[in-house]
């Protein structure tokens, strides 16, 4: 079992949808999660970090973490054309590098 | 965040021959850079920690003898891919470490083409 399971889709919603993208993981020791937006051809940009379980949210952007279920969420409101690219998770036992899943391939269609 | 750039954005270059990618982090003295490559579809592999200053660590299953990394400043990683083959193409990509670990910082990538 790898360490970070994440669909890769891809995922295709109707501009204005509620999007939901999860990722799986097995390290218990993992208490950082990431969400990574990357455009075609372009780096990885952070967009929310979390520590150990709860919610955060920012703006239309709400992620979430279940470490009793080993389950990471990320949620997009009012999904804008804008918003389609490749988002991957990634977490981190704290002083370990990041462990990233495959991304999931989102577009937004107008 | 931290902006980091990166030189080539793309390069091709011939079976044999070696390319040298360069790291640079514009507003923030990195100690600490990671090089990431991607392939398509496929999620980022960590090849190696690059330390200013120091040797680099590398991930298991990575050639340090082909994939030569320098970083001699605070602001300056470089990655050479030695005697390139066709199955090194890929993307490229470093990052800059923040305060933590955990929070890093992506430069646009490189897109490697070997002929």
């Amino acid at each position: 079992q790898k360490e970070v399971e994440q669909d890769p889709g891809p995922l295709s919603v109707p501009e204005g949808a509620i999007v939901s993208l999860n990722c799986t993981y097995s390290n218990s020791a993992f208490q950082y999660f990431m969400w990574y937006r990357q455009y075609s051809r372009k780096g990885p940009e952070l967009l929310m970090y979390t520590y150990s379980s709860g919610n955060k949210e920012d703006g239309r952007f709400t992620a979430q973490v279940d470490k009793s279920s080993k389950y990471i969420s990320l949620f997009i409101r009012d999904s804008q054309p804008s918003d389609s690219a490749t988002y991957l998770c990634a977490m981190s036992a704290g002083n370990t590098p990041l462990v990233f899943g495959k991304g999931t391939r989102l577009s937004v269609i107008a | 965040g931290a902006v980091v750039s990166q030189h080539p954005s793309r390069v091709i270059c011939k079976s044999g021959t070696s390319v040298k990618i360069e790291c640079r982090s514009l507003d923030f003295q990195a100690t600490t850079m990671f090089w990431y490559r991607q392939f398509p579809k496929q999620s980022l592999m960590l090849m190696a920690t690059s330390n200013e200053g120091s040797k680099a660590t590398y991930e298991q299953g990575v050639e340090k003898d082909k994939f030569l990394i320098n970083h001699a400043s605070l602001t300056l990683s470089t990655l050479t891919v030695t005697s390139a083959h066709p199955e090194d193409s890929s993307f490229y990509i470093c990052s800059t470490v923040g305060t933590n670990l955990y929070e890093q910082y992506f430069g646009p990538g490189t897109r490697l083409t070997v002929t």
